[in-house]
């Protein structure tokens, strides 16, 4: 049984470039959640997506904007890059048996030159 | 205030050495107490929960909640090299929402 997984691991881009995040939830799982982890602090909370419909939002600006497809699989866009937005971005998945128990993917690497 | 708060460390003990590892929170509304696990360059991976007050025990993991104080512990008997890692405590509102993660606690169990 697959878990969570991510792609890509790493990516660089430059400032005021975009870039898509995806993710496959572990089997079973319905709901996926977006996190930014910056160097040395936990997990912030960026989204949380359900049955395709943005279901919660972290204080996050409208530049990062997700996306959750009929397989339940997800992406997540940023616009605009910042220097500020370089961090491992984590998804989690979660599903009707136990929403709280989110199971986290690997995460994929931005880095923001 | 922050809403979650940990100590970030680093915490040395020994091989072997009981752990207590703390978390202080804000909001009176969380209900449910997560504690997870993240090993250098992973994901963090879920350890245990518990809801509302009171204890729950998972081998040689113990966690702690009181709502009274705002307070969360989780305890580590009999510590290994490989409980080496950082320990998030997050806990969440009843019905699921406000997914907040303390900035988490750096472990090393020295052989």
């Amino acid at each position: 049984d697959a878990g969570v997984t991510q792609s890509p691991t790493h990516l660089i881009k430059t400032r005021g470039q975009q870039v898509t995040l995806r993710c496959s939830p572990k089997s079973g799982h319905d709901t996926v959640s977006w996190y930014q982890q910056a160097l040395g602090q936990g997990p912030q909370f960026i989204f949380q997506y359900y049955e395709e419909e943005e279901r919660q939002r972290g204080n996050f600006p409208d530049r990062f904007s997700g996306h959750q497809f009929p397989n339940y699989s997800s992406e997540l866009n940023v616009n605009a890059l910042l220097l500020g937005d370089s961090a491992l971005y984590l998804c989690a998945s979660s599903g009707p048996e136990g929403l709280y128990e989110q199971f986290f993917g690997p995460g994929t690497r931005l880095t923001v030159l | 205030q922050k809403e979650v708060e940990q100590d970030p460390g680093p915490l040395s003990v020994p091989e072997g050495a009981i752990v207590s590892l703390n978390c202080t929170y804000s909001n009176s509304a969380f209900q449910y107490f997560m504690w997870y696990r993240q090993y250098s360059r992973k994901g963090p991976e879920l350890l245990m929960y518990t809801y509302s007050s009171g204890n729950k025990e998972d081998g040689r993991f113990t966690a702690q909640v009181d709502k009274s104080s705002k307070y969360i512990s989780l305890f580590i008997r009999d510590s290994q090299p490989s409980d080496s890692a950082t320990y998030l405590c997050a806990p969440i509102g009843p019905y699921g929402q406000n997914f907040v993660f303390g900035p988490g606690t750096r472990l090393s169990v020295l052989p």
